[in-house]
């Protein structure tokens, strides 16, 4: 079975410091892995993939996550927030169990202060 | 290339009705998903369908239904709707069938309020 834990639910961060967005992940096969972004009233948007190839992953808007096996996370990270980074991020992980399945987390919404 | 175009965008219905929502896919996707959005319940998947088959199904009643045309557009349909059906329905299209690759290119989104 595959599922998806995304570890907090509000991160609040100050314009121009990092940002951490945390997800554990857990599927019996190799799992591919994918950040998306929802800004209020809009559709998602992927941000990043992992698909077995380099574990360090870069995405759009300066985001990157890295793959850890042995942890089982796959986290959310970009050195400065801005304040156009303030929206809701979803965790995803998607594989083979009897059928393709997409699990999203719960989401993480990103607060940013100026 | 258009994006995922859902209509309509917003709604509002009383307690009893039907509702029907439609997705037309990115021009090539054969794939259309969709999906539940509320704050209590997060986004969950409700049905896929690839080719005009559905692929994949989650737990909802029967009262959801869906169905994929020709041409790749998918509407879904919602019964007797319920207060509890007030949601964001988001429609996601993809190149290839189940998600394989979970690349999803989403609308923006059919805003649901039941009465």
């Amino acid at each position: 079975a595959q599922s998806v834990t995304q570890l907090d639910s509000h991160v609040s961060v100050s314009e121009g410091t990092p940002v951490l967005l945390r997800c554990n992940y857990s599927s019996s096969y190799s799992p591919s892995l994918f950040w998306y972004v929802q800004h209020p009233n809009k559709g998602l948007q992927l941000l990043l993939k992992y698909t077995s190839a380099a574990t360090l992953v870069k995405g759009i808007n300066g985001f990157e996550a890295e793959f850890k096996k042995s942890e089982t996370s796959f986290h959310l990270t970009k050195p400065s927030a801005h304040m156009s980074d303030a929206a809701e991020y979803f965790c995803v992980v998607t594989g083979n169990t009897g059928g393709f399945k997409t699990i999203f987390g719960a989401g993480t919404r990103l607060f940013v202060k100026a | 290339k258009a994006g995922v175009t859902q209509t309509p965008r917003y709604l509002i219905k009383t307690r009893g009705q039907q509702v029907t929502l439609s997705c037309s896919p990115i021009s090539g996707h054969r794939s259309v998903s969709w999906y539940q959005q509320t704050p209590g319940q997060g986004l969950q998947f409700l049905f896929e369908y690839f080719s005009e088959t559905q692929r994949n199904k989650g737990n909802f009643p029967g009262r959801f239904s869906g169905r994929q045309f020709s041409n790749s557009r998918s509407e879904m349909n919602v019964s007797t709707l319920e207060l509890g059906d007030s949601a964001l329905y988001l429609c996601a299209s993809s190149l290839v069938a189940g998600g394989i690759t979970g690349e999803l290119f989403f609308g923006e989104g059919s805003r649901l309020t039941v009465l």
